[in-house]
């Protein structure tokens, strides 16, 4: 089984400013994949970043950043120059090349921007 | 337009009753998926499936039951024996493992 922890429930940043989400995540799994979502007050989920395993570069998108430590099972956020927009739920997950490929996330982290 | 579909939005039950979601996704996709996200919570897999015909328990399957007859529907059974049923609950699906989930907008169960 595969299990994932955030350890912070809420967080806030001021706007512009820099922030980095925690997740750390258990699997037995050699080949697996890591993601960060997004869940709005809208509530739809949005994918916000992807991760193999097996790559040891660290993924980007724009603002978007992971620090992925495959060794210490970590796999944190790092969100550049906040915005308004920014503020939700984020939830880090897992899932993994066996046959199960259970899509499992942690318990999420509510983020706020301030102006 | 492709994407997956959850209805309704918001459902009402008595205690008591059976009661169905529905997902239907034109993506093609092998992998669907049903969540439950309580008030502040994060998302707890109840069932999965990866394939036509075939379908896994998650963490919280207790009450609940699925089907995956054709590969675009994943309708989901919240039945009488689940405890505490109220609660928003997430469909997913994914062309296969390892690639992005895509979510449904929600279906918003109150029983009452």
């Amino acid at each position: 089984a595969q299990t994932v922890t955030q350890s912070q429930p809420e967080m806030s940043v001021q706007e512009a400013e820099t922030v980095t989400l925690s997740c750390t995540y258990d699997t037995s799994e050699n080949n697996y994949y890591l993601f960060w979502y997004k869940q709005p007050p809208s509530r739809q989920m949005i994918l916000v970043i992807r991760q193999e395993a097996y790559k040891q570069q660290n993924a980007t998108e724009n603002r978007f950043s992971v620090n992925f430590q495959k060794a210490a099972k970590s796999f944190s956020l790092k969100i550049s120059d906040s915005q308004l927009g920014d503020t939700a739920m984020y939830f880090c997950g897992a899932t993994n090349n066996n046959a199960g490929n259970m899509l499992t996330f942690g318990g999420g982290t509510r983020l706020m921007v301030k102006p | 337009d492709g994407g997956i579909t959850q209805s309704p939005k918001y459902l009402f039950r008595k205690e008591g009753q059976n009661v169905t979601l529905s997902c239907e996704q034109n993506l093609n996709h092998d992998a669907m998926y049903w969540y439950r996200q309580d008030p502040g919570q994060g998302l707890r897999l109840i069932y999965y499936s990866q394939i036509v015909n075939d379908f896994q328990k998650g963490d919280i399957a207790e009450g609940y039951s699925v089907s995956r007859e054709k590969k675009e529907s994943f309708p989901l059974t919240v039945t009488s024996a689940q405890k505490n049923p109220t609660a928003f609950y997430l469909c997913a699906s994914s062309i296969k493992q390892g690639t992005e989930a895509f979510f449904g907008q929600g279906t918003r169960l109150t029983v009452v």
